[in-house]
């Protein structure tokens, strides 16, 4: 079965400051990954998705994400963060089955 | 208006009772999901449909039943409430492939 790691509960930034969400899968075949967001009081929002291809991925919203097989990860990034990224982050994993494991969850919050 | 809704939003109930939430969409999508979201575990899936005729448990169905009335209706139902039910729930839809689209939530706390 697939797993997530998220490995940082909480994250502060300070307002156009880079920002990096750590996630490390475990999936014994190609994984297909993804990264969602939450803002307070709303549901899951999908950032960006990586299926296959080329390992660097374009998402909505500024983000990026690195898929490194040798790492098993799929990091977030975003070079200058806005008051309005400050949410939570969720990194899943998706499998053959069409089914998604949730990592815990980044909450990042932006300071001025 | 939004594709994937749920009701109720917010839901206050005593423990012992049943309850019923509910979701539905426009998407057009065959497969349907439920989650609970707690603090510090991320999302958990309860059960998922992958189309009319099809019910399948998911990670922690224990206490939770659904109903896939129609390709657009997935009803999960508490049907004797316990406090560590308190939660945040999601339905979330897909098509054929992984990518799945989410509800608002129904934040529903036992009492």
């Amino acid at each position: 079965a697939q797993s997530v790691t998220q490995p940082d509960i909480h994250i502060t930034v300070s307002e156009g400051a880079s920002l990096e969400l750590r996630c490390n899968y475990s999936y014994g075949a190609t994984p297909y990954l993804f990264w969602y967001v939450q803002s307070p009081g709303q549901g899951l929002q999908l950032l960006l998705k990586y299926f296959s291809g080329d390992t660097l991925v374009q998402g909505i919203k500024g983000f990026e994400a690195e898929f490194k097989r040798s790492q098993s990860s799929f990091n977030l990034r975003k070079p200058s963060v806005h008051w309005s990224d400050a949410a939570e982050y969720f990194c899943a994993v998706g499998a053959s089955d069409y089914k998604l494991s949730f990592g815990a969850g980044t909450t990042v919050t932006v300071r001025a | 208006d939004a594709d994937v809704t749920q009701t109720p939003r917010n839901r206050i109930t005593k423990t012992g009772k049943r309850i019923m939430l509910e979701c539905s969409q426009t998407k057009g999508h065959d497969r349907m999901y439920w989650y609970r979201q707690d603090p510090g575990l991320g999302l958990r899936l309860i059960y998922y449909s992958f189309d009319v005729k099809d019910i399948n448990k998911g990670e922690i169905s224990d206490g939770y039943s659904v109903s896939r009335q129609a390709q657009a209706k997935f009803s999960l139902s508490l049907e004797s409430a316990i406090p560590n039910q308190t939660a945040l729930y999601f339905c979330a839809t897909s098509d054929r492939g992984l990518e799945q689209y989410f509800g608002p939530g129904t934040r529903l706390t036992v009492t």
